[in-house]
């Protein structure tokens, strides 16, 4: 119940166009989602949150869709850039510990 | 602000030896983590310290494992004695408060031979 399952595992986009990337939660009393980035040799990077009160959250090229009835949340990366490729984690938790998703690799293809 | 700081950034050592990886936190930040990430396991929490007291240790594999946080802008990650499965980047982050917004620092490679 503590899992969140990510998808897919690895993902080539071409540029300009949109990534995304999948999450699915059991534990109903996670109340804040975040979206980490990491490059490597770099460690991971906020990039966008959400809390289940709203559906939606924007952030530029960056938008995080939430589904609270299926217990699935996506991020979603418009006008995919060559410097968006890196690894994508999704996480989820109630308290200070951060349940992780496995991880996306992105590649955006030029 | 010069973000979170982790030293050494690659550490090579023999099965065996102690190891200690050390971290600055951001000036002002509260919460302290340490993390572990492998292929295999992925990120893994470690200890959670929050203003300077360990809250949570559940995540340390084992006694060989342990972490010390003298003062606020300092934390020490120990490893007594290493052994090959030890092998993974650590990662220290900090926060203003608990979870929200964590600042990772660029880890450090252990390699243990």
């Amino acid at each position: 119940q503590q899992q969140v399952k990510q998808s897919p595992q690895s993902l080539i986009v071409q540029k300009g166009g949109i990534s995304i990337i999948n999450c699915a939660y059991e534990n109903t009393a996670f109340d804040y989602f975040p979206w980490y980035q990491q490059f490597p040799g770099k460690g991971p990077a906020l990039l966008i949150a959400i809390r289940p009160d709203v559906s939606e959250k924007k952030e530029g090229r960056f938008t995080i869709s939430f589904n609270k009835s299926a217990k699935q949340f996506s991020l979603h990366i418009m006008d995919s850039q060559p410097g968006d490729s890196a690894t994508y984690f999704c996480a989820a938790t109630s308290n200070y510990q951060l349940i992780w998703g496995a991880g996306t690799k992105l590649i955006i293809k030029p | 602000d010069a973000g979170v700081i982790q030293s050494p950034r690659h550490e090579v050592t023999e099965m065996g030896q102690e190891v200690t990886l050390r971290c600055k936190p951001i000036s002002g930040h509260n919460s302290l983590f340490w993390y572990r990430q492998t292929m295999m396991r992925g990120l893994e929490l470690l200890i959670y310290f929050n203003n300077n007291v360990p809250i949570d240790d559940s995540g340390m594999p084992e006694d060989r494992f342990s972490a010390k946080m003298p003062n606020a802008s300092f934390s020490t990650l120990k490893i007594q004695p290493s052994e090959p499965r030890d092998s993974a980047v650590y990662f220290c982050a900090s926060s203003a408060g608990g979870k929200e917004k964590l600042f990772f620092g660029s880890g450090t490679q252990l390699s243990v031979l």
